[in-house]
């Protein structure tokens, strides 16, 4: 079955340093992969998304993902961290097993981004 | 955000009445969802729209009941909830299944009493 686990309930980190929000995946065939952020009273909002291609992906507010086959992760990162960051981050997979409409999420790691 | 929206934003209901939640997306996208997101547990997809043919029910209880009337408007109907299904509910839309990305409106907060 696909699953997408994100182990850390929550990220604390100091405003200009980096970040990582941790994300493993397990699909047959080959993975979407997708992060999503979710700021308080809104909708999630895409981040980035792997499909094929390079394994480092780029995205918005100058988020990136790397992508690593061998360990089953797609972790999300960030050079140089802002308060602004703070807020909810989903990991998910495509389920292209089931006809492809379905997305399955991860639990969401909450970023806290200190002054 | 603008291209989902959702109405209404809150919503406070009893356990008797009928309710709708309204969703509209502005995108040209053929496809629909349906989640519910509770505190400390992953997104749940309910229903899925594709071209206004429904694709996906993930088991979810006969008093949510969804309708697709054209591929731009979604509307889940509520009738005698439960507490539990106090949540925010969010709908999404997509330009079509597979590797494209949901874009997603604001939710709507309901509360069961």
């Amino acid at each position: 079955a696909q699953s997408v686990a994100q182990p850390e309930d929550q990220v604390n980190v100091a405003e200009g340093n980096p970040l990582t929000v941790k994300c493993t995946y397990s699909v047959s065939g080959n993975p979407y992969l997708f992060w999503y952020v979710q700021y308080p009273n809104r909708g999630l909002q895409f981040l980035l998304k792997y499909i094929t291609g390079d394994n480092l992906v780029k995205g918005s507010y100058g988020f990136e993902a790397e992508f690593n086959k061998s360990q089953t992760s797609f972790h999300l990162k960030k050079p140089s961290a802002l308060v602004s960051d703070s807020a909810l981050y989903f990991c998910a997979v495509r389920d292209m097993k089931t006809g492809g409409f379905k997305t399955i999420f991860g639990a969401g790691t909450r970023l806290f981004v200190k002054a | 955000e603008t291209g989902v929206t959702q109405t209404p934003r809150h919503l406070v209901m009893g356990m008797t009445n009928k309710k709708s939640l309204k969703c509209e997306q502005h995108l040209g996208h053929n496809a629909m969802y349906w989640y519910k997101q509770s505190a400390k547990k992953p997104l749940e997809l309910m229903f899925v729209y594709s071209l206004e043919e429904r694709v996906e029910n993930n088991s979810v209880p006969s008093r949510f009941s969804p309708e697709c009337p054209n591929s731009s408007h979604l509307f889940l109907h509520l009738h005698t909830l439960q507490p539990e299904d106090s949540a925010l509910y969010l709908c999404a839309s997509s330009q079509e299944k597979g590797a494209y990305t949901q874009y997603f409106g604001p939710g709507t907060r309901l509360t069961v009493l």
